[in-house]
């Protein structure tokens, strides 16, 4: 696609149920990443993939977040037993995934998913 | 670890004129890459400018030219002859080689006047 597709672009949950976030990134595109961006803050890093792998999972506040690209393209992330405090504005980003940061590393956003857990 | 950090959360200026954001960040790499972000209410986070630490020289994109301080580490973003369209929150950020996250600040939200 022309840019990175996050869908659905909202999603209201209740508290304890569980919720997929799906990203297709820009086509080509190796890497892909997922951001959180609470109320009043910029985006936090969670996870990272190249290919079909998660590279840097690091971001991931806890078990209940997982995230998958099996066929290393689309991704999907997926949360258990959402809680409150995970309300936010879930981002993905792709890029060439050409690793050092030169201008292929450009990371290109979509406009995200706002989850709210009521 | 590195910090990235924007101390104007909000800034209003009216349409034509001139106007910084500020950001400093904090590292111990010698090299690294500066970004400044654009997130209008649509949510989509859209790629303003970037800097090569390594690169002495300011970077420049049209009507968006940074002022980088290495030793300072400062990273300011200056807005010529602002649009109603730059309204936006600002989000300076930073990124290391091989390391691919990328550490955003807390943003600035700018209001350009009519």
């Amino acid at each position: 696609g022309a840019g990175v597709s996050q869908t659905p672009s909202n999603k209201v949950t209740e508290k304890g149920k569980y919720v997929e976030l799906r990203c297709d990134p820009i086509s080509g595109h190796t890497a892909l990443y997922w951001y959180r961006q609470s109320l009043g803050q910029g985006p936090e890093f969670l996870i990272y993939f190249q290919g079909t792998g998660a590279a840097d999972d690091s971001g991931l506040p806890n078990d209940r977040f997982f995230a998958v690209r099996p066929e290393g393209s689309v991704s999907t992330l997926k949360i258990q037993r959402t809680e409150r405090g995970d309300s936010a504005v879930y981002l993905c980003a792709s890029s060439e995934g050409t690793s050092g940061g030169g201008a292929k590393n450009i990371q290109y956003f979509g406009a995200g998913t706002r989850l709210s857990v009521l | 670890a590195q910090t990235v950090t924007q101390s104007q959360p909000e800034m209003s200026v009216q349409e034509a004129e001139t106007v910084t954001l500020s950001c400093t960040y904090d590292t111990s790499e010698s090299n690294y890459y500066l970004f400044w972000y654009k997130q209008p209410p649509s949510r989509q986070m859209i790629l303003v400018i970037r800097q090569e630490a390594y690169k002495q020289q300011n970077a420049t994109e049209n009507r968006f030219s940074v002022n980088f301080q290495k030793a300072a580490k400062s990273f300011s973003l200056k807005i010529s002859d602002s649009q109603l369209g730059d309204t936006a929150m600002y989000f300076c950020a930073f990124m290391k080689p091989g390391d691919d996250k990328i550490i955003f600040g807390k943003g600035t939200r700018l209001h350009i006047l009519p």
